[in-house]
């Protein structure tokens, strides 16, 4: 049978162009969310994190924005370029053994960048 | 700086057979981590080590163990195969165990079990 977990949602966008890069959240309790970029054959990389605090964060070229309410966080990437094609992750912070600092990551979007 | 390393790159093993994937880091951080990743999934935690002697299970343990073997090195064993087991697995550390310290990760070691 067919795994829903094996096909990653795909965002497709001209170079040049903005792109938005949604995650959906668990945990209302979460309080520092990271995004993360991986490359094909690569391990993750960060890229910004925002705490529970704010609304909206920026970096070079993106912005994180988080909603609360909807347990919804977003990433913008401004002019995008054909290196930004990749997977691209959100990330919670979650607790276990009563350590925190352990991310629960999302499924994930590939974002591919059309020359 | 190589960063985090690991060994080795790539793995085939027939079900029931034992092996150890390598971590090591040289950042001198305090904290290393194990992850899997499944096709079209994000990372799981397998197991963590929040500073050198202690290790701690994440998420998903079961048929792992790990040895925290100085500050540098972080392995991750797995006695006895599983298909189940096919992934690909990161290692990754920080500063500390806080998500304010960033994570660094390592290659990945892709495991193919048959």
């Amino acid at each position: 049978g067919e795994s829903v977990g094996l096909h990653l949602p795909t965002l497709s966008v001209q170079e040049g162009d903005n792109s938005i890069i949604n995650c959906a959240y668990s945990n209302s309790a979460s309080d520092y969310f990271i995004w993360y970029k991986q490359e094909s054959g690569k391990g993750p990389q960060f890229i910004i994190d925002i705490r529970s605090n704010m609304d909206k964060r920026q970096g070079q070229r993106v912005t994180v924005l988080l909603n609360k309410t909807v347990k919804h966080l977003s990433l913008q990437i401004a002019a995008t370029q054909p290196g930004d094609s990749a997977v691209y992750f959100c990330a919670e912070e979650r607790e276990y053994g009563g350590s925190q600092g352990n991310l629960i990551f999302g499924k994930g979007t590939k974002l591919s960048v059309k020359p | 700086n190589a960063g985090v390393t690991q060994t080795p790159k790539f793995q085939v093993l027939k079900t029931g057979q034992s092996m150890t994937l390598q971590c090591a880091q040289d950042m001198n951080h305090n904290s290393m981590y194990w992850y899997r990743q499944d096709p079209g999934m994000g990372l799981r935690l397998i197991y963590y080590s929040a500073s050198e002697g202690t290790t701690d299970k994440g998420e998903v343990p079961n048929g792992y163990n790990v040895s925290r073997l100085n500050k540098r090195e972080f392995s991750l064993r797995l006695e006895s195969a599983a298909p189940s087991q096919t992934s690909v697995y990161f290692c990754a550390s920080s500063e500390g165990t806080r998500v304010a310290y960033e994570q660094y990760f390592g290659p990945g070691t892709r495991l193919t079990v048959t």
